[in-house]
């Protein structure tokens, strides 16, 4: 399973645009990319996920380079409700288990 | 549309001791996967339940062990309690074993003394 990289901790003014960005420099071709976010006592929370295309749903968007050794989730208009450890995973097709990091700790400030 | 349900929300169990935990997977969802998550941590994966078998399992002793049933609930036991087994237990349901993602219930609070 490939390994992810990402900053411990980021601050965000609320209303600007959040980057998160995520290494993972030994995926392999069949390997997607998830992002999940937890709100301090909750489960995880799906964002979103990718193969090799930029995808886009209600809640973020999420770029893959083109090489796939990087990705970043952005969060278009961060809101203080958007203040989580936001975790990027990568998932092998041939296994469904995740092997999560210690995330990002997303601070949104008012 | 209820998500995952889990219970107890909280336990506290002495050391040696057997625990239970349940969880009911989000309507329409057939595989449960359970992780553990110790303070600070990302969660690790304890293993997997897809047509009630263990489908794919972590590095976790055999004192961990679960079960499906036919309308797709789970538990997960563990025996022989130890101080390091003191986490919060997430269950994660999804359709056909977690391909477009997983959802998490809001876990199980063990603490053991």
């Amino acid at each position: 399973d490939a390994k992810t990289t990402q900053p411990t901790s980021m601050d965000c003014a609320e209303g600007r645009a959040a980057n998160l960005p995520c290494n993972h420099s030994t995926i392999s071709g069949n390997e997607y990319v998830y992002w999940y976010r937890q709100i301090h006592s909750q489960g995880p929370q799906y964002i979103i996920h990718g193969l090799k295309n930029n995808e886009t749903n209600e809640m973020a968007s999420l770029i893959i380079t083109e090489d796939r050794k990087s990705s970043t989730l952005i969060l278009p208009h961060a809101t203080l409700r958007d203040t989580a450890v936001y975790y990027c995973i990568v998932r092998s097709s041939g296994t469904y288990k995740y092997i999560f990091g210690t995330g990002t700790r997303l601070k949104v400030l008012a | 549309d209820a998500g995952v349900t889990q219970s107890p929300t909280h336990l506290i169990k002495t050391r040696g001791q057997q625990v239970t935990l349940r969880c009911s997977p989000k309507s329409g969802h057939d595989t449960v996967s359970w992780y553990q998550q110790a303070l600070g941590q990302g969660p690790q994966f304890i293993f997997q339940y897809y047509e009630e078998e263990e489908r794919q399992r972590g590095n976790f002793p055999d004192r961990f062990s679960g079960h499906q049933f036919p309308n797709y609930s789970s538990e997960l036991n563990v025996n022989a309690l130890l101080l390091g087994d003191s986490a919060l237990y997430l269950c994660a349901s999804s359709l056909f074993r977690g391909l477009y993602g997983y959802t998490f219930g809001s876990g199980t609070r063990l603490t053991v003394v």
